[in-house]
């Protein structure tokens, strides 16, 4: 069975700095893994889709994460916030082998400080 | 292009009171899905369809129930409405594939009294 830990349910940064938000799966299989943003009272958008290319994945907005398979880690980055970042983000997992259940993360709720 | 609508956008319901929530795509999508958000909590699955005539339940199924007669509807009924079914509710669908990404509906936020 697939499951996803974000480690932070709260991060705050300043405007310009740079932001990460934490993801480990557990997957026992090959996994699907994605990034979806979600703003105040809004439906989910993605952000980036890892599949099997490459393990540095870039996204909208300026955002990238990193597939570390020794980490089982899927952390998202961006080198510089902006204040329409501040947003909820998720992490999920989809397990191929399955192709069909879709895990979320419980969420991080990201804040820009000006 | 519509891609995943969801209907009604906003509900109110008594205890014990049932409805369907509507859910429909037009990108022809084999696989849909349906999740419950919860105040600061993530997404959990309720139920989901790898196509016409097949369900599965998820995570959190209890309390609901699922049809899917055709590729481009999945309705989601409650029965018999409790407080501890209000919630977010959203709809999502997919192309088969190992390396799609869902598409979501807008959600139907629902108050149950």
């Amino acid at each position: 069975a697939q499951s996803v830990t974000q480690l932070d349910s709260h991060v705050s940064v300043s405007e310009g700095t740079p932001v990460l938000l934490r993801c480990n799966y557990s997957s026992s299989y090959s996994p699907s893994l994605f990034w979806y943003v979600q703003h105040p009272n809004k439906g989910l958008q993605l952000l980036l889709k890892y599949t099997s290319a490459a393990t540095l994945v870039k996204g909208i907005n300026g955002f990238e994460a990193e597939f570390k398979k020794s980490e089982t880690s899927f952390h998202l980055t961006k080198p510089s916030a902006h204040m329409s970042d501040a947003a909820e983000y998720f992490c999920v997992v989809r397990q191929d082998s399955s192709a069909s259940k879709i895990i979320f993360g419980s969420g991080t709720r990201l804040s820009i400080r000006p | 292009n519509a891609g995943v609508t969801q209907t009604p956008k906003f509900r109110i319901l008594k205890i014990g009171q049932s409805m369907t929530l509507q859910c429909t795509q037009d990108m022809n999508h084999n696989y849909m899905y349906w999740y419950r958000q919860d105040p600061g909590m993530g997404l959990k699955l309720i139920y989901y369809s790898v196509g016409a005539g097949i369900t599965d339940k998820g995570e959190v199924p209890n309390g609901y129930n699922v049809s899917r007669s055709t590729t481009e509807d999945f309705p989601l009924r409650l029965e018999l409405a409790a407080p501890s079914q209000t919630s977010v509710y959203f709809c999502a669908s997919r192309k088969t594939g190992e390396e799609t990404e869902a598409f979501f509906g807008q959600g139907t936020r629902l108050t149950v009294v």
